[in-house]
């Protein structure tokens, strides 16, 4: 019963911007959307949040739009350390609820 | 932020054995998760531990084979009972600020043969 819906894989050039779509149609008002990040043999990194209005930190950008059914994260300069599998996630920022993986986007950075 | 630690980092078992991972958190969490990840596959969760009382499991998750102990609100431990090669995983710890972000350990790497 996933809520989102990611590319299985993508690639991106080196230097250049990834950016990761996520779709989300069914979406709650209190739902939050959350990215998460898995490299290889390690555990997931969160990355971004955010409800409806755009984000960034240090890692990334996080553009939702208005309607908030869909989203993208935006890797400004992806290097070969970025390869790894995203997770597109949402869940309300509040209470006991759970965050629930679904498949994500296998992304590999070509040098 | 928060950073948790998982040990053993990874281990090798024999078959019908039991193994504990315990995990550490740096920092006071509301609330403490353990998840599985079969090989090649996505993250399934486990069972929310809660402290000082029974862990909540998840669908097809039951605690005589998963029993979860959090004695306080920085560690927890999973015990994954009566092993078979079907249990080889990696197994993650996660804790959750307040009631935002959460945050994964490195996970242990369960070979059972």
């Amino acid at each position: 019963d996933a809520k989102t819906t990611q590319p299985p894989s993508m690639d991106c050039a080196e230097g250049r911007a990834a950016n990761l779509p996520c779709n989300h149609s069914t979406i709650s008002g209190n739902e939050y959307v959350y990215w998460y990040r898995q490299i290889h043999s390690q555990g997931p990194q969160y990355i971004i949040h955010g409800l409806k209005n755009n984000e960034t930190n240090e890692m990334a950008s996080l553009i939702i739009t208005e309607d908030r059914k869909s989203s993208t994260l935006i890797l400004p300069h992806a290097t070969l350390r970025d390869t790894a599998v995203y997770y597109c996630i949402v869940r309300p920022n509040f209470g006991n609820e759970k965050l629930t993986f679904g498949t994500g986007t296998r992304l590999t950075i070509i040098p | 932020s928060a950073v948790i630690s998982q040990k053993p980092s990874r281990d090798i078992c024999q078959r019908g054995t039991s193994l504990t991972i315990q995990c550490q958190v740096d920092s006071q969490v509301t609330m403490m998760f353990w998840y599985r990840q079969q090989p090649g596959q996505s993250l399934t969760l486990i069972a929310t531990a809660n402290q000082g009382s029974e862990a909540t499991y998840e669908s097809g998750f039951v605690i005589d084979k998963f029993p979860i102990s959090r004695p306080n609100l920085t560690f927890s431990t999973l015990t994954v009972s009566n092993m078979s090669p079907e249990d080889s995983s990696i197994y993650l710890c996660s804790g959750r600020l307040g009631g935002d972000t959460q945050y994964f350990g490195p996970g242990t790497r369960l070979t059972v043969l």
